[in-house]
């Protein structure tokens, strides 16, 4: 089945430098790649997601690459603060029995140091 | 919309006892899902539900049971509680997938600390 690796694990940067977090996914016929961020204490939320049929998806501070052939995507946090911190997972969906699921990567804890 | 909720928020059980997660949803989404979280982990996958009446195993069913009577309520229950199910439970709900699309927005609860001692 689907498996997804994430790194780093833990993450800490200096406010205002920039974050990535890389996820890399086994099965091709994954076409769905969401990332969800987790606050302390609450459920995961999505923040950005990106489709197989396309390469990269932008929204204000954090961007989402996705390369089919090498089978992995990327979050690009950029000018981080402090409310940044959180725990960050990747996601790979692919279509089975019961319809689409979603495996999760083991996250990333991103510190951002003000 | 409420979205999707959890009860209760914290709970410590004794080895043995059992009990129920109760979840609800108000966004008439046809999947649910029950993920547990260990410390410092990801998520893994205990049950889903494609619809009312429609159960099927995850990664780690083994101790727990579901049901699904309607598309509002996804309870998840525990029936010999074990140390082992010491973790953070998250129900969560997605819609059906629109025409050609290929994947939707999960939609996770708070989620229910359980402590098992």
């Amino acid at each position: 089945g689907e498996n997804v690796e994430q790194h780093p694990s833990t993450l800490s940067v200096q406010e205002g430098d920039s974050a990535v977090i890389k996820c890399t996914y086994s099965d091709s016929a994954s076409n769905y790649f969401p990332w969800y961020k987790q606050e302390l204490g609450k459920g995961p939320q999505l923040i950005i997601d990106i489709r197989s049929n396309v390469g990269e998806k932008k929204d204000q501070r954090i961007a989402v690459t996705l390369n089919k052939t090498a089978k992995h995507f990327s979050l690009h946090i950029t000018e981080t603060q402090p409310e940044d911190s959180a725990v960050y997972f990747c996601a790979a969906s692919i279509y089975g029995t019961g319809g689409f699921k979603t495996i999760f990567g083991a996250g990333t804890r991103l510190f951002v140091k003000a | 919309n409420a979205g999707v909720t959890q009860t209760p928020k914290f709970r410590i059980l004794k080895i043995g006892q059992s009990m129920t997660l109760q979840c609800t949803q108000d966004m008439n989404h046809n999947y649910m899902y029950w993920y547990r979280q260990d410390p410092g982990m990801g998520l893994k996958l205990i049950y889903y539900s494609v619809g009312a009446g429609i159960t099927d195993k995850g990664e780690v069913p083994n101790g727990y049971n579901v049901s699904r009577s309607t598309t509002e309520d996804f309870p998840l229950r525990l029936e010999l509680a074990a140390p082992s199910q010491t973790s953070v439970y998250f129900c969560a709900s997605r819609p059906m997938e629109a025409g050609g699309f290929s994947g939707n927005t999960i939609y996770f609860g708070e989620g229910s600390w359980l402590t098992v001692v």
